[in-house]
């Protein structure tokens, strides 16, 4: 099955600096990879989608990269406000036919501190 | 619209009996997934319904575990003779589905349940 890693449970950054989370995979490359954003006592919400075939994704002070040679995405957030603080999580896909139930990494809290 | 919903929010039980967690999916969302995250572990994935095709159980943990969806919509997960590793956030997710790949889900808030 599909392994995926997060970068350090925790990351803490300073506000307006660039906050860079990095999930691996060690199995097959997915077709699809997805961030979330989880807040404490919520379910998580749904950032990016990115695909296989696309190198890199922007949404205003967000992006992420795919890399299906280092098995690799980073997610950026840029300017990084204290209002970013929450656990980030990636998401892969089994890439299984009718099969659409993804497979989500531990997370990575960060902390953008004022 | 209204998101996912989840009832209830909380629920604790003694070890050893069942309990059963609702999900109300959004309107017109024919995918609904169920998913546990145990503290400070990631989403585990249990159990994928899609329309009307027979459901994906391949992340059920156990036979006490199991799920219906009636009429496409609302899902019920029961867990029988519960134990206290049974303790975990149970989430519930929807989606647009199959006919869009891989598309976001949405999630409810979760079932925060306790077995003592």
């Amino acid at each position: 099955s599909q392994k995926i890693e997060q970068n350090s449970e925790a990351l803490n950054i300073q506000e307006g600096k660039t906050a860079t989370l990095t999930c691996n995979y060690t199995n097959y490359s997915p077709a699809y990879l997805q961030w979330y954003r989880q807040d404490p006592g919520r379910g998580p919400v749904f950032l990016l989608l990115i695909r296989e075939n696309e190198k890199e994704k922007r949404k205003e002070r967000l992006k992420v990269t795919f890399d299906t040679t280092l098995k690799q995405s980073l997610f950026h957030i840029t300017a990084s406000q204290p209002a970013d603080s929450a656990t980030y999580l990636c998401a892969l896909d089994r890439r299984v036919t009718g099969a659409n139930n993804l497979f989500f990494g531990t997370g990575t809290r960060l902390t953008v501190i004022p | 619209g209204a998101g996912v919903s989840q009832s209830p929010s909380n629920k604790v039980t003694e070890k050893g009996k069942d309990v059963e967690l609702r999900c109300d999916p959004i309107s017109g969302h024919t995918a609904l997934y169920w998913y546990r995250q145990s503290l400070g572990q990631g989403l585990e994935f249990l159990i994928y319904f899609q329309g009307n095709s027979a459901p994906d159980k391949s992340g059920l943990p156990s036979d006490r575990f199991s799920a219906e969806r009636t009429g496409g919509s609302v899902s019920t997960l029961t867990i029988q003779r519960t134990q206290q590793e049974d303790s975990a956030v149970y989430l519930c997710a929807s989606s647009l589905g199959a006919t869009i790949p891989f598309d976001e889900q949405f999630f409810g808030p979760g079932t925060r349940l306790t077995v003592l």
